[in-house]
């Protein structure tokens, strides 16, 4: 199975911009790469997805590089709203079925 | 749409006794998943259902868990006898049919076996 590899923790000031990585280096070609986050006592919730190319939303970017092995999102200017688990995951098929593999995820302290 | 909803939020009970949890997916998805997280072992895939059919159940930790989702709009876990270890948050999840789509959460169920 696909696994996802991401540090344990980071650290970033408050408004200046964040990059969290993580290495998929079993990727395959039709697994997407998505990131979630999980605020404090909530559910995850999804940040955003991609392919191959480089994808934008209005809360974040995710970076993909060219052999698709590795990816980071980018948090433009973090607010301490943005302290939370991301969790790198390859949305992959097996056997024709959906999977959804779960890294353990990067705990993001913002300091004001 | 009022996104997923799990019920009870909360729930303590005896160990032995049996423990039902809800989910109400979001109307129209097509896929439902049932995740338990702890602390020790982090977000665990328990099973999912495609169209109301299990597709995936080898997360599910013995006989003593059991789901089942009669129709698109409705699907239960139930946990029979509960132990102390199965103290847990059990989020529930729906999303649509294609890798294009992302998976919507509820809230969970803080699980408390004494």
């Amino acid at each position: 199975d696909a696994k996802t590899t991401q540090p344990n923790s980071m650290e970033s000031n408050e408004e200046e911009p964040v990059h969290l990585p993580c290495n998929h280096s079993t990727i395959s070609g039709t697994d997407y790469i998505h990131w979630y986050r999980q605020l404090p006592s909530q559910g995850p919730e999804y940040v955003i997805h991609g392919l191959t190319s480089n994808v934008n939303n209005r809360m974040a970017s995710l970076a993909i590089a060219e052999d698709r092995k590795s990816s980071t999102l980018i948090l433009h200017r973090a607010t301490l709203r943005d302290a939370a688990v991301y969790y790198c995951i390859l949305r992959a098929t097996l056997d024709s079925n959906y999977q959804l593999i779960w890294g353990a995820g990067t705990k993001l302290i913002i300091k004001p | 749409d009022a996104g997923v909803i799990q019920s009870p939020r909360h729930e303590v009970t005896e160990m032995g006794q049996e423990v039902t949890l809800r989910c109400k997916p979001i109307s129209g998805h097509d896929y439902l998943f049932w995740y338990r997280q702890t602390m020790m072992r982090g977000l665990e895939l328990l099973i999912y259902f495609n169209n109301n059919v299990p597709i995936d159940d080898s997360g599910m930790p013995e006989d003593r868990f059991s789901a089942k989702m009669p129709n698109a709009s409705f699907s239960t876990l139930k946990i029979q006898p509960s132990e102390p270890r199965d103290s847990a948050v059990y989020f529930c999840a729906s999303s649509g049919d294609s890798f294009n789509e992302k998976l919507f959460f509820g809230s969970g169920t803080q699980l408390s076996v004494l």
